[in-house]
């Protein structure tokens, strides 16, 4: 089992709508979460981090932590074809706070 | 957030030569820097943590006497790919960690892309 697991698309949501992302870790890893932006040829761009379980709203994004059944999902309201790129779930290690494992990645398409 | 750097940002070389890519943190000192590797289609997969003043932590499977890592100062971590041949091929990418902060939120580099002939 990858420690990591993403479903990589791609996800095509109308603009305006609400894109939905998810991702699984296993538990060996644990503690912090983050979601990065990946446009075409681009490097990562963090949009959010989340620690705790519940919800963390950021403008129209929001993360959710659920540790009990171990996933973290991405809500992006209002979507917008500039927000077509691929989304990464990456999770740092219980044991070693600076060491992420990333999942592959869901490629998001938001149609005009 | 930080602002990380690194040249160059596209690189092609011969197979058999030496390649170094550098990665800066602008306005902020970084004890810490990450290196990692992205192949098309794929996610990024580390290759080494990078400690200022010290040797270089690699990952299982990743040669460490093929990829040189020198953190010389606090603003300065250098991969060095030796005698590099087209299976180095690669998106490689730096990070660093928020300064500053107690976060472990990792920001990166904009990316060198290789390519070995």
């Amino acid at each position: 089992q990858k420690e990591v697991e993403q479903n990589s698309g791609p996800l095509s949501v109308p603009e305006g709508a609400i894109a939905s992302l998810n991702c699984t870790y296993s538990d060996r890893v644990s503690q912090s979460f983050f979601w990065y932006r990946q446009y075409s040829g681009k490097s990562p761009e963090l949009i959010m981090s989340i620690y705790s379980n519940g919800d963390k709203e950021d403008g129209r994004f929001t993360a959710q932590l659920n540790k009990a059944s171990q996933y973290v999902s991405l809500l992006i309201r209002d979507s917008q074809p500039s927000d077509s790129a691929t989304y990464l779930c990456a999770v740092n290690m219980k044991d070693n706070f600076n060491k992420f494992y990333f999942g592959s990645g869901t490629k998001l398409n938001v149609k005009p | 957030g930080a602002v990380v750097s690194q040249h160059p940002s596209r690189v092609i070389c011969k197979s058999g030569t030496s390649v170094k890519i550098e990665c800066r943190s602008l306005d902020f000192q970084a004890t810490t820097m990450f290196w990692y590797r992205q192949f098309p289609k794929k996610s990024l997969m580390l290759m080494a943590t990078s400690n200022e003043g010290s040797k270089a932590t690699y990952e299982q499977g990743v040669e460490k006497d093929k990829f040189l890592i020198n953190h010389a100062s606090l603003t300065l971590s250098t991969l060095t790919v030796t005698s590099a041949h087209p299976e180095d091929s690669s998106f490689y990418i730096c990070s660093a960690r928020a300064p500053g902060t107690r976060s472990n939120e990792q920001f990166f580099g904009p990316g060198t892309r290789l390519t070995v002939l």
